[in-house]
């Protein structure tokens, strides 16, 4: 199969808390898994990414983990601040078939002042 | 901005027409992707182009099309429109194939079916 699933759909924290959104993939050829961050009405725009190579990368306040024999990857997000609120999705670069990449179907996050 | 332009912004059209939407990657990016996204749909991988070649497909209809042209731009063509063809239709681009790294996004087509 050629699917990524992302959960959960929504999510609401208040300001300062953490936030953590799962993927699964199904293609254990995938080599690449990137994050991208969507603001309302904006395109979206990568903010981190993390190859297979690699079990965990962090940049700042945010942090993704991949654990290649259960085929699912991570974001984590601290202290969360307003700015953060936007949609989030997931992606692998499936290698199955023919190469492309495929999104999560996104997580609305909601951070509440 | 992302240096990916896509035209036009928002287009407004009946049932049973024909558009196409148009893509410009950037500058010295080789590869093209169209996706698609419709309401609590994520973003639906249609199809990518690398220097000119079909490099994939995804669930792209039969009534669209589309094609990368020598100078790098690419058009994605949806006829016989349907009312579910509603959505906003993203272009990205990206340096090399294989995939190496970052999408880079356009800012959208979004497209209206009534």
């Amino acid at each position: 199969g050629e699917n990524v699933e992302q959960h959960p759909s929504t999510l609401s924290v208040q300001e300062g808390d953490s936030a953590v959104i799962k993927c699964t993939y199904s293609d254990s050829a995938s080599n690449y898994f990137p994050w991208y961050k969507q603001e309302l009405g904006k395109r979206p725009q990568l903010i981190i990414d993390i190859r297979s190579n690699v079990g965990e990368k962090k940049d700042q306040r945010i942090a993704v983990t991949l654990n290649k024999t259960a085929k699912h990857f991570s974001l984590h997000i601290t202290e969360t601040q307003p700015e953060d609120s936007a949609v989030y999705f997931c992606a692998a670069w499936l290698q199955g078939g023919s190469e492309k990449l495929v999104f999560g179907k996104g997580m609305k996050l909601t951070v509440n002042p | 901005d992302s240096g990916v332009t896509q035209t036009p912004k928002h287009l407004i059209t009946a049932t049973g027409q024909r558009v196409t939407l148009r893509c410009s990657p950037r500058s010295g990016d080789l590869s093209v992707y169209w996706y698609q996204q419709s309401l609590d749909q994520g973003l639906q991988f249609l199809i990518q182009y690398y220097n000119g070649e079909e490099r994939a497909k995804g669930n792209i209809l039969e009534r669209f099309s589309a094609q990368q042209f020598p100078d790098l731009h690419s058009e994605l063509n949806l006829s016989s429109l349907e009312l579910g063809d509603s959505a906003l239709y993203f272009c990205a681009s990206s340096s090399q194939g294989p995939y190496t790294g970052e999408l880079f996004f356009g800012e959208g087509s979004r497209l209206t079916v009534l």
